[in-house]
Parts: structure tokens; C-alpha cells; sequence
């Protein structure tokens, strides 16, 4: 089991383009989810799957922002027109659960996006 | 306002000193999970607490998880300086799914 891996680490872009991540969650973990953490606060959750299904979509996460998880297995994030504001870490995080109070999430590395 | 306060905000402490977390919401959670995080580096799970007054120790470590399950607080004994990190609490709310509500973080230095 190697964990939930994330690339890129680091992306820095110019304000206006688009930029894509993509997480591979660990295997056979049925739940994946996405959060942004910018500096100096927690985690702020942004939508997560269920196998393929897009169960729940954050406010946070506007018109600009689109997660797919074509398969059940990987996911990508994809940020269209980037605006300096979403300059934040973006973390991936995947689980098993057994039942909901034991949904415990393994978090990747995370991708640092930095917006110019 | 965060509905999961965290306090203190930043901690630094010398070597060999004891120090708490405080975890404290106004809302009941049907769990809770303290995560540890390096600097550019993803959360790494310390513990789950599900139970309403439980205590789980991990070596140095102690977590506790209030009886009304709307706070928690994590003890460290004899602070090392591999204890460095910020330090994150984390809730999941009844009838919420999975996602999770996370603290502000506490960022935790100890000086040798």
C-alpha cells in the first residue's frame, strides 16, 4: 500500500490559465475527497466521491472549480481562469469507511498551487 | 466564526515540558480525529476518538474526547523537539457525510 499520492507537488501558474491535479487515492478505498488549506488555517473541505458519484459540492467551490472521478479510482481537480486567490495547498484524501463515525481519511502529500 | 475553535493558536515550549490542545465547538460530533502536519507535507493521522468521554494514549501522547462530544483536548508529556508540527483537530458532524470540519491549527515548536 503505497498511500494517496498527489502530482504535481508544486504548480505555479499565471493568473487567467488553467491548471489540473490529480490524486490516486489508496486502493480499494471507495471515498475520495478534496480540501484547500491556506496558510495558517486547517483544511477547509471542497467535494467528495463516493466510487464515481460526486456525493457533495462545498459553496467554496465555485463555477471555475470541477473535480471528476471517472472510474472510481483516481480523481482530478481542475481550476479554470485561476485567479491569485486560489493560491493554497490542495489535498487529497481517501477512505474505507465501515461505517460513517469510522470513515477515517488518509491524506496525500497535497499539490501547492501558486498563482502570479 | 470556525465551528471547531482551537487554542492555543502557536505554542513554543522548551524540551521536557508538558503542553495542552484544546479542541471546543458548540456543535456535537460523532467523531473526532487529531491529525499531525509537517511544513509542505499532507496530515498525518494521530488518533480517532468516537466515544463521548474516551481517552486513547499514544506513547507521550493522551486525547481525550469531552463526554458531550463537543470538545477535545490532546496532552503531550515531555515535549521533544520531534514534536515540532502543526497540530489539527478535526470533526465529522451528525448527518454531514464524511466531510470533515477542521480547527485553525495549532503550531507547536519546542526548542531544545
Amino acid at each position: 500500500d503505497t498511500g494517496v499520492s498527489q502530482d504535481p507537488r508544486h504548480k505555479i501558474t499565471k493568473r487567467g490559465q488553467n491548471v489540473t491535479f490529480r490524486c490516486d487515492p489508496i486502493s480499494e478505498h471507495n471515498r475520495l475527497y478534496w480540501y484547500r488549506q491556506t496558510l495558517g488555517q486547517g483544511p477547509e473541505f471542497l467535494t467528495y466521491f463516493q466510487n464515481e458519484a460526486q456525493l457533495e459540492k462545498s459553496r467554496l467551490l465555485s463555477d471555475r472549480f470541477s473535480a471528476e472521478r471517472p472510474k472510481g479510482s483516481f480523481s482530478t481537480l481542475e481550476i479554470q481562469r485561476t485567479e491569485q486567490g486560489d493560491s493554497a495547498m490542495y489535498l487529497c484524501a481517501s477512505s474505507q469507511p465501515l461505517a460513517e463515525y469510522t470513515d477515517t481519511q488518509y491524506f496525500g502529500p497535497g499539490t501547492r498551487l501558486t498563482v502570479l | 466564526t470556525q465551528l471547531l475553535e482551537q487554542s492555543p493558536q502557536f505554542l513554543s515550549i522548551q524540551e521536557g515540558e508538558n503542553l495542552t490542545v484544546y479542541c471546543n465547538s458548540s456543535s456535537v460530533f460523532s467523531s473526532l480525529q487529531w491529525y499531525r502536519q509537517e511544513p509542505g507535507e499532507g496530515p498525518v493521522l494521530l488518533v480517532t476518538v468516537v466515544t463521548g468521554g474516551e481517552v486513547k494514549k499514544l506513547k507521550r501522547l493522551t486525547f481525550q474526547f469531552g463526554d458531550a462530544r463537543k470538545d477535545s483536548s490532546l496532552h503531550i508529556t515531555a515535549a521533544q523537539p520531534g514534536d515540532t508540527g502543526l497540530y489539527l483537530c478535526a470533526g465529522r458532524l451528525y448527518n454531514q457525510g464524511g466531510k470533515l470540519i477542521f480547527g485553525q491549527g495549532t503550531e507547536l515548536s519546542v526548542k531544545p
